[in-house]
C-alpha cells in the first residue's frame, strides 16, 4: 500500500490557468506538509497542516491555496499560474507536527507551466 | 538563521569504497539532524535521525552518521558503497516556528558510485 500518493504526476498546462494537486496518506499522521523542488533541487517547505488546520506558511503566494478536507488529505490550488511556478511539488506527512519523526514523502508531482 | 550546509555538489567513490557525505549545521539549542536520500524520480525517502543519545546513528541501507558537536557537523557514512547508493542525498534540521517545527534541508549532494 502506498503510504502517501499525490495525483497528477504529471501536470502540464499555460500560464494563467488553475490547477489542483492532490495528496492522501493512510499512515494515520497528524501533520502534512507541501514542499516545492525547484530545478536545482532546491527544496522549500510551503505549508504545513496539522489535524486540519494551517500552522505554517512560508511566505506562499496567495494564488496558492492549500486546503485539509479531513487529515488524510492536504490539497494544493494553485490559480493564475506563473513560469516560475514549474517544479515539482512534494507531499509529506509526519506523526506530529515536532519532527521527532520521520516525514514520509510523496513520489511528487512534477509541474510544467508553458 | 538556522540552517544545515552540504559543502559539496557531488561526491564520486567507486564501489567497494567507503564513502562519506557532508553536513554542517548552526542552530540554536540542541539540534535535531536528519538524513534523507532520494533516487530519481521519486520522493525523498528517511535515512537516519539525531535527536539525543549516541553519536554514532545508524540508519537503513548500512548508512551511518556521526553526531559531533564541536565541529557541528553531521556526515554522512557507508563502509563499502555499492553503486545503488547513487543518488542524491539532503541532510536537514528540524527548526521551530510558533511552537511547531519545520524541517530546513540543504542543498543536497549528488553521490555517484561508479563500478
Amino acid at each position: 500500500d502506498t503510504a502517501v500518493s499525490q495525483t497528477p504526476k504529471y501536470l502540464v498546462t499555460q500560464m494563467g490557468n488553475d490547477k489542483s494537486i492532490k495528496c492522501e496518506q493512510n499512515l494515520g499522521h497528524d501533520t502534512m506538509y507541501w514542499y516545492k523542488q525547484d530545478s536545482k533541487k532546491f527544496l522549500k517547505i510551503m505549508f504545513s497542516y496539522n489535524n486540519k488546520e494551517l500552522i505554517i506558511n512560508e511566505t506562499v503566494p496567495n494564488r496558492f491555496s492549500p486546503k485539509s478536507p479531513d487529515k488524510a488529505h492536504l490539497n494544493l490550488h494553485i490559480n493564475s499560474l506563473e513560469l516560475g511556478d514549474s517544479a515539482v511539488y512534494f507531499c509529506a506527512s509526519s506523526q506530529d507536527g515536532l519532527d521527532t519523526h520521520e516525514q514520509y514523502f510523496g513520489p511528487g508531482t512534477r509541474l510544467t507551466v508553458t | 538563521a538556522q540552517s544545515v550546509a552540504q559543502p559539496e555538489d557531488q561526491v564520486n567513490v567507486a564501489e567497494g569504497n567507503p564513502l562519506t557525505v557532508k553536513c554542517t549545521y548552526s542552530v540554536s539549542g540542541n539540534p535535531y539532524l536528519f538524513w534523507y536520500v532520494q533516487y530519481p524520480n521519486r520522493g525523498l525517502q528517511f535515512l537516519l535521525k539525531y535527536i539525543t543519545g549516541d553519536n554514532l546513528v545508524k540508519g537503513s541501507y548500512g548508512f551511518e552518521a556521526e553526531f559531533n558537536k564541536s565541529q557541528t557537523s553531521f556526515h554522512l557514512k557507508k563502509p563499502s558503497a555499492l553503486v545503488s547508493d547513487s543518488a542524491l542525498y539532503f541532510c536537514a534540521v528540524r527548526v521551530m516556528n510558533s511552537g511547531y517545527s519545520t524541517l530546513t534541508f540543504g542543498k543536497g549532494t549528488m553521490l555517484l558510485v561508479s563500478p
